[in-house]
């Protein structure tokens, strides 16, 4: 079955201290794994995707698929990240619907 | 115009009443989604819609209808529906759904719905 997983409902850490989400995801294939963020009071919003490979507002994440995790990391997080962070995954075939994780809020406290 | 649309912000209504939510986007994208999001948790997938026509419909009760009446609007319509319907609706839009790979979902702020 599919799956994503995220073991915390909620994180909390100092501002300036690393920041780790933790994802992991359960699917016989090769899926797309995404992250979206939705701050306080504004709309949801993509902040990664593996294929992309980019670093946004200093987040990475890499799709580690022997371990099936694709964890969000930021060496120093900043009070503007305090936020609700989904990850979601894409299949193959013909339903290309995102299979959600419940969400983690992270909170930078000052 | 790289913005999804929705209107209103907020409806307060009875389980008697009929109304409609509204979702628009202009960015020439073929797909369009209705999500339930309720407190804290994650989006719910209601309705997919590929080039105007309806692809997914996740077993969602009759009293919820969507409508696609071109490629930039997306309406649900709602009649009798209970309080715990409440939650904020959410419309996102993509450049494809069926046909390619998984583009990035543009979401809206949402309707917050409060049924009485």
């Amino acid at each position: 079955a599919q799956r994503v997983t995220q073991p915390e409902k909620l994180l909390s850490v100092f501002k300036g201290a690393p920041v780790e989400l933790k994802c992991n995801y359960s699917y016989s294939g090769s899926p797309e794994l995404f992250w979206y963020v939705q701050y306080s009071r504004q709309r949801l919003q993509l902040l990664l995707r593996h294929i992309s490979r980019e670093s946004i507002k200093g987040f990475t994440a890499d799709l580690n698929k022997g371990e099936t995790s694709f964890h969000l990391k930021k060496p120093f997080a900043q009070e503007e990240d305090s936020a609700m962070y989904y990850c979601a995954l894409s299949g193959q075939g013909s339903n290309y619907q995102l299979i959600w994780g419940a969400g983690t809020k992270l909170i930078i406290k000052p | 115009d790289t913005e999804v649309t929705q209107t209103p912000k907020h409806l307060v209504m009875g389980m008697t009443n009929k109304k409609s939510l509204k979702c628009e986007q202009h960015m020439g994208h073929r797909a369009m989604y209705w999500y339930k999001q309720k407190a804290k948790k994650p989006p719910e997938l209601m309705f997919v819609y590929s080039y105007e026509k309806l692809s997914i419909n996740e077993s969602v009760p009759s009293r919820f209808s969507p409508e696609c009446p071109n490629s930039s609007l997306l309406n649900l319509h709602l009649h009798a529906l209970q309080p715990e319907d409440s939650a904020l609706y959410l419309c996102a839009s993509s450049q494809a759904f069926l046909r390619g790979p998984n583009y990035e979902q543009y979401f809206g702020p949402g309707t917050r719905l409060t049924v009485t």
